[in-house]
């Protein structure tokens, strides 16, 4: 049972280049998010998916773009890469649905530098 | 959504008791009280969550008041290991888990 798996760990990126960060879970959660976090700051929502086929915006969603064709996968992809888009990406994800929750499962995060 | 407000850090030494406070004073009556901590370069991790009770689990307590405008997530035996950033979220469901700022922890030796 691996978890929430990030890929890549680290990149790298030019300024107007496109990628996509990867996302899975083995857990059979219906609920992925994913989160931002700038140095020093806290987590900032971007996208969050309730289920397969259905995707919503969080609180900065501007130049990403997320998908979620299967219930394991929830890719998030940069369009076209700004420095201000330099953070440490997180992936998330949890079962219960409604205000009780038990928890959300976050991967290791993937560190993204836009130069 | 409701805000919260949490002391910016911490300090306190290993295996004392910690108690770390925050206010959320506009929490609606339904949401649940949720408490995560990130450790330094690592995601976060869940640690524990009420509504109106007092919770326990292996890792921590939550203690609510009564009027639920506030809670306090008490680390019985600090160790150098619970040093980690602490957020206090109110839960209102529908994926919506936002972090305020939280409690930077620092436990001495």
């Amino acid at each position: 049972n691996a978890g929430v798996t990030q890929t890549p760990k680290f990149q790298v990126l030019k300024t107007g280049q496109s990628m996509t960060l990867q996302c899975a879970q083995d857990m059979n959660h219906e609920y992925m998010s994913w989160y931002r976090q700038d140095p020093g700051m806290g987590l900032r929502l971007i996208h969050y998916s309730v289920g397969a086929g259905i995707t919503d915006q969080g609180e900065v969603p501007n130049g990403y773009n997320v998908s979620r064709s299967t219930t394991e996968d929830f890719p998030l992809r940069l369009l076209s890469a700004a420095p201000s888009q330099t953070s440490v990406y997180f992936c998330a994800s949890s079962y219960s649905p409604g205000r009780a929750n038990y928890g959300y499962t976050f991967g290791s995060g993937t560190r993204l530098t836009v130069v | 959504d409701a805000k919260t407000t949490q002391p910016n850090s911490m300090e306190s030494n290993e295996e004392e008791p910690v108690h770390l406070p925050c206010n959320h004073s506009t929490i609606s009556g339904t949401d649940y009280i949720h408490w995560y901590r990130q450790l330094p370069s690592q995601g976060p991790e869940y640690v524990i969550h009420g509504l109106t009770s007092n919770v326990n689990n292996r890792m921590a307590s939550l203690a609510i008041a009564e009027d639920r405008k506030s809670s306090t997530l008490i680390l019985h035996r600090a160790t150098l290991r619970d040093a980690a950033v602490y957020y206090c979220i109110p839960y209102q469901g529908a994926q919506k888990l936002v972090f305020g700022q939280g409690t930077r922890l620092t436990i001495n030796p």
